[in-house]
């Protein structure tokens, strides 16, 4: 069974820096997409950037950015230019792409991430 | 485009009463998920339709649960009778085949 580990319970970041999350995970499968999702305080669950696996180019979204190992299993978030807007849960999922899977999201933890001002 | 739209937003009642919450799933998509989020579970999968069909109900909780899907643009969430330990926010999220799942803003209720 799939499963996804965010070791960062928590991590602060000084308005206009740059902050890495950190993300693993562990499958047997070759084929399948990794997601970063951001959940603000109005509990909303928005999309950050997607990473498909058979992509050896990290994705890139704006301000946000992946560096996916495919081989390590990693696949963490980086935000540069860290905004107060910023401020959020994020969660690391992972979701198999195999023709027979149920598709179901396998998520982390979570990482709150604090912006100071 | 419009997203996937759940209602109500927001809903507060009393214990044994009957919740229903809605999900307009985004147009084109064939996969509809409903997740319960709380702070001690965190985000748990309740149960998902494919092409209007109940694939997996494994999560849904109790009989209480119930959820139905009669076309392709409307699916339900209804419990009854609702207990206190009910009370989280519920999402609808909505995908086409095994892409990007995309979610609704969430149903919070609070049953007292």
């Amino acid at each position: 069974a799939q499963t996804v580990t965010q070791s960062q319970p928590e991590m602060s970041v000084q308005e206009a820096e740059t902050v890495t999350l950190s993300c693993t995970y562990d499958t047997s499968e070759s084929d399948y997409y990794l997601f970063w999702y951001k959940q603000p305080p109005s509990r909303q669950m928005i999309l950050v950037i997607r990473q498909e696996a058979y992509k050896q180019q990290n994705a890139t979204e704006n301000r946000f950015s992946v560096n996916f190992q495919k081989a390590a299993k990693s696949f963490s978030l980086k935000i540069s230019d860290s905004q107060l807007g910023d401020a959020a849960m994020y969660f690391c999922a992972y979701r198999s792409r195999l023709g027979d899977s149920n598709y179901q999201l396998i998520w982390g933890a979570g990482t709150k991430l604090i912006i100071k001002p | 485009d419009a997203g996937v739209i759940q209602s109500p937003r927001h809903e507060v009642t009393e214990m044994g009463q009957e919740v229903t919450l809605r999900c307009k799933p985004i147009s084109g998509h064939d996969y509809l998920f409903w997740y319960r989020q709380t702070m001690m579970r965190g985000l748990e999968l309740l149960i998902y339709f494919n092409n209007n069909v109940p694939i997996d109900d494994s999560g849904m909780p109790e009989d209480r649960f119930s959820a139905k899907m009669p076309n392709a643009s409307f699916s339900t969430l209804k419990i009854q009778p609702s207990e206190p330990r009910d009370s989280a926010v519920y999402f609808c999220a909505s995908s086409f085949l095994g892409n990007t799942i995309y979610f609704g803003e969430g149903s919070w209720l609070t049953v007292v």
